[in-house]
């Protein structure tokens, strides 16, 4: 039961474009939702994080959204770059549980 | 200084061994995790400890053993190596205070291959 999903496997972008991946999740308990960045060969590198009670937060080049009712989130990347190219986790937690769920994943490719 | 270390990076073994993996944070943090990437590529929880305690301990084969000497550590011991124990194996940690904004941070991964 895959209570966190990203359903695109892959994207690929031009440099310079946005790059929007996307994460639905089922589970109305959770609350916190994080994106993790995955370089092969190397372990997930938090990114950016959002709150239930927020819908959007942004760090420089990374903007998280959070839409609650349609229990879906996305990260939009502007200007993409090359260095951007990883696979990018949707991972979530609720209440005061400490487990994370994982989507599964999407490869963006980012090309010059 | 790297935060979250893990040895050894690979592994390669044979059906019916026992071996361990080590994880170290340099954090502060209280809370630790094993999870485990699969070939499916999905990353799944298998044990947290918080301070040395057992908080978390997912449907995971008893052959799988963490241990906690200290809340800087938190080592997996693996017993009767299977086939499909194969994977890539990911230590992390975070405060652990259960908050809103508690993010856990990741080892590089240890690749076991089981022959």
């Amino acid at each position: 039961d895959q209570q966190v999903k990203q359903n695109s496997p892959s994207l690929s972008v031009q440099e310079g474009r946005i790059s929007i991946l996307n994460c639905d999740y089922t589970n109305s308990m959770f609350d916190y939702f994080l994106w993790y960045k995955k370089y092969p060969a190397e372990g997930p590198t938090f990114l950016i994080s959002i709150s239930s009670i927020k819908d959007k937060n942004e760090d420089g080049r990374f903007t998280v959204f959070l839409n609650k009712s349609a229990k879906h989130l996305s990260l939009h990347i502007v200007p993409s770059q090359p260095g951007d190219s990883a696979v990018y986790f949707c991972a979530a937690k609720g209440g005061s549980n400490y487990k994370l769920t994982f989507g599964k994943g999407t490869l963006l490719t980012v090309n010059p | 200084d790297t935060a979250v270390s893990q040895t050894p990076k690979y592994l390669v073994t044979q059906m019916g061994n026992d071996k361990s993996i080590k994880c170290e944070q340099n954090l502060g943090h209280d809370t630790m995790y094993w999870y485990k990437q699969d070939s499916k590529k999905f990353l799944k929880i298998m044990f947290s400890y918080n301070n040395k305690e057992l908080i978390i301990n997912e449907t995971v084969p008893n052959r799988f053993s963490p241990k906690s000497p200290d809340k800087a550590h938190l080592n997996l011991h693996i017993n009767s190596l299977e086939l499909g124990d194969s994977a890539v194996y990911f230590c992390a940690s975070s405060q652990g205070d259960r908050g809103l904004g508690e993010t856990q941070y990741f080892g590089p991964g240890t690749r076991l291959l089981v022959l």
